[in-house]
């Protein structure tokens, strides 16, 4: 079975600070990995993906994230924090030729000035 | 691209009355998915349809919940009698097949409130 685990329900950063949200999941295979957005009152937004090749992939607005198969991680990183990127993000798991797609709790941004 | 539409955008009701929410998915999009959010559980699917067909409902919570899609262009999801603990925001989402190569799309959803 397949699930998906985010530490810390909320993150608070300032403003120019590194973004850090983690993601690790479990996997009897290979799986793809994806981070969704949640900006308020609005639906989710694909973020990235990791399916093959390239284990470090760039999303939009600066965002990436590094899959690492030896931790089981697929954490979430940008550099330099913007007002704009307080939302909530969701981790997520499928497993490859499976109709599935397995979220996280989602981990709440919070941007200081 | 007008993006998956959902109506209305809130609704409140009171308990024991029916709840119809609505989904306009993109067109040419052959999935359908409607979810539920809440803080206490998160995002859950609740089913998905494939060329209009219902693939998976093993995710709807029990009888009272139905979901029809009764041609590519429109599905609905029913809630028959309504309860408070079914307060929460649902998601209707679409896809070009279900694969990593398909991003999900979803809609800004519909948040019910049944008092």
């Amino acid at each position: 079975a397949q699930s998906v685990t985010q530490l810390g329900s909320h993150v608070s950063v300032s403003e120019g600070a590194l973004v850090l949200l983690r993601c690790n999941y479990s996997s009897s295979v290979p799986p793809y990995l994806f981070w969704y957005v949640q900006y308020p009152n609005q639906g989710l937004q694909l973020l990235l993906k990791y399916t093959t090749g390239a284990t470090l992939v760039k999303g939009i607005n600066g965002f990436e994230a590094e899959f690492k198969k030896s931790e089981t991680s697929f954490h979430l990183t940008k550099p330099s924090a913007h007002m704009s990127d307080a939302a909530e993000y969701f981790c997520a798991v499928s497993e490859p030729r499976a109709n599935n797609l397995f979220f996280g709790t989602g981990t709440r941004l919070t941007v200081i000035p | 691209d007008a993006g998956v539409i959902q109506s209305p955008r809130h609704e409140v009701t009171e308990m024991g009355q029916e709840v119809t929410l609505r989904c306009k998915p993109i067109s040419g999009h052959d999935y359908l998915f409607w979810y539920r959010q809440t803080m206490m559980r998160g995002l859950e699917l609740l089913i998905y349809f494939n060329n209009n067909v219902p693939i998976d409902d093993s995710g709807m919570p029990e009888d009272r919940f139905s979901a029809k899609m009764p041609n590519a262009s429109f599905s609905t999801l029913k809630i028959q009698p309504s309860e408070p603990r079914d307060s929460a925001v649902y998601f209707c989402a679409s896809s070009v097949g279900f694969s990593a190569r398909s991003p999900l799309h979803f809609g800004n959803g519909t948040r019910l409130t049944v008092t």
